[in-house]
């Protein structure tokens, strides 16, 4: 069991480029989670989502767009990337069951 | 806005006990849930409690209040290696929403 991995673990874009951060999961969760966390901050809610094909927005999801074609798959998609976006972007999913919530390694996104 | 409140750092000696509290305001409330999180890495989960009292998980217990909107983390037996940040998370719908987090230092 892997558990979630998520991909590339370090990237600096431009701004104004796009990229996607991939996450999968091994565990056989629905519930899936995109969070960002700025230096010294909480974990800020980007997406989420219940099952494949249901997808719905956290609490800062401007400028962010997810897809969940796959029960094992969330990929996060940055368009048009700005400073504002650099960030360790974490991925989690949880058994809906119990709350718990298993993490990824993350991902550090600077944006020059 | 925020409706996870908790303190921003808390600083205790090694071998002691320290309680982090955290409040929260919000209908559609079900659960709250700890994490524990070391400098450059992720968020590992720590308990979590649906109902009103105490969980037991060794050093740590986690208390919940529905009534007061209010919930707690204990160490006990505080060791270095617990210095770290703790962040409480409240379930709310299908969601999870995230405090600040506590940072937590431990003096030896």
């Amino acid at each position: 069991n892997a558990g979630v991995t998520q991909t590339p673990k370090f990237r600096i874009l431009k701004i104004g480029q796009s990229m996607t951060l991939q996450c999968t999961q091994d565990m056989n969760h629905n519930y899936m989670y995109w969070y960002r966390q700025d230096p010294g901050m909480g974990l800020k809610l980007i997406y989420y989502s219940v099952g494949a094909g249901i997808t719905d927005k956290g609490e800062v999801p401007n400028g962010y767009n997810v897809s969940r074609s796959t029960t094992e798959d969330f990929p996060l998609r940055l368009e048009l990337a700005a400073p504002s976006q650099t960030s360790v972007y974490f991925c989690a999913s949880s058994n809906p069951e119990t709350y718990e919530q298993y993490f990824g390694p993350g991902t550090r996104l600077t944006v020059t | 806005g925020q409706s996870l409140e908790q303190p921003s750092e808390v600083t205790a000696v090694e071998g002691a006990i320290v309680q982090i509290n955290c409040t929260y305001q919000t209908s559609g409330f079900y659960g709250l849930s700890w994490y524990q999180q070391h400098d450059g890495g992720a968020p590992t989960f720590l308990s979590y409690n649906a109902l009103d009292g105490l969980e037991e998980t060794g050093r740590f217990s986690s208390f919940l209040s529905r009534s007061d909107s209010y919930g707690y983390l204990l160490l006990q037996e505080l060791q270095m290696k617990d210095s770290a940040s703790y962040f409480c998370a409240e379930g709310r719908d299908d969601k999870i929403i995230f405090g600040k987090g506590t940072r937590l230092h431990i003096l030896p």
